[in-house]
């Protein structure tokens, strides 16, 4: 199984600034099969990169994913108000995992 | 538009057996590439993948809890059914369905259903 680390655990900034979030993985995730979701309080998690670095369909452009092997970053330009949320990679080019999250908040 | 729904019981007792189903729409699991996962959540805690069946009734899951789990699927009724055996309180949760094709990822989820475990 790969596991997944992400970090830092907590990410704290103010709006307007630039978010940049790691995940580590514990072996090559083949084909880049990484993907990352955006999770608010009391919603299901929402689809924002797939495949490391296509963003997923109505994603702002200001998220960006980057990375291939073990290594993989998403890339928030320019933080907007809507974008303090929870964040979890995925790997799915084998069993599926996740990351445990890493928590964007207001500075 | 594509949508799922997970239903099922909210409360379940300890060592019993949970049933949940995800009824969805606007895609066919038919369809070559297609998938639908299962995936839980603990209260405050990270996502978890659980299992996942494909169009071609191909079954995987979660090597942590193999052994309690079974998927299945109902294409006529567009449905996909998740058993998980033995239920324990850590096993309280929200439980979400998810679309799943390779390699777009898990790109529609359902709104989730609060399944807790107590006696």
């Amino acid at each position: 199984e790969i596991v997944l680390t992400q970090s830092p655990g907590t990410l704290s900034l103010s709006p307007g600034e630039r978010a940049t979030l790691s995940c580590r993985a514990s072996q090559s995730v083949s084909s880049s099969y990484l993907a990352w979701y955006q999770q608010k309080p009391g919603q299901a998690p929402r689809l924002l990169i797939y495949g490391a670095s296509s963003r997923a369909t109505g994603i702002p452009d200001r998220f960006s994913g980057s990375g291939s092997g073990t290594d993989f970053t998403l890339t928030i330009s320019r933080l907007e108000p809507e974008d303090f949320a929870v964040y979890y990679c995925q790997q799915y080019g084998s069993s599926p995992t996740f990351g445990q999250g890493t928590k964007v908040e207001i500075k | 538009q594509v949508t799922l729904r997970e239903s099922g019981p909210a409360l379940v007792k300890p060592t019993q057996t949970l049933t949940l189903t995800c009824t969805f729409s606007g895609f066919s699991l038919s369809t070559s590439g297609m998938c639908v996962s299962w995936i839980r959540q603990p209260p405050g805690k990270a996502l978890e993948w659980l299992a996942l069946i494909d169009w071609d009734d191909d079954k995987y899951y979660s090597t942590s809890l193999k052994t309690r789990l079974t998927i299945s699927k109902d294409t006529s009724k567009n449905q996909v059914v998740l058993t998980m055996t033995n239920m324990d309180p850590v096993d309280t949760a929200t439980y979400y369905c998810a679309r799943f094709s390779s390699p777009n990822g898990m790109d529609v989820w359902g709104q989730g259903t609060t399944v807790t475990v107590s006696s």
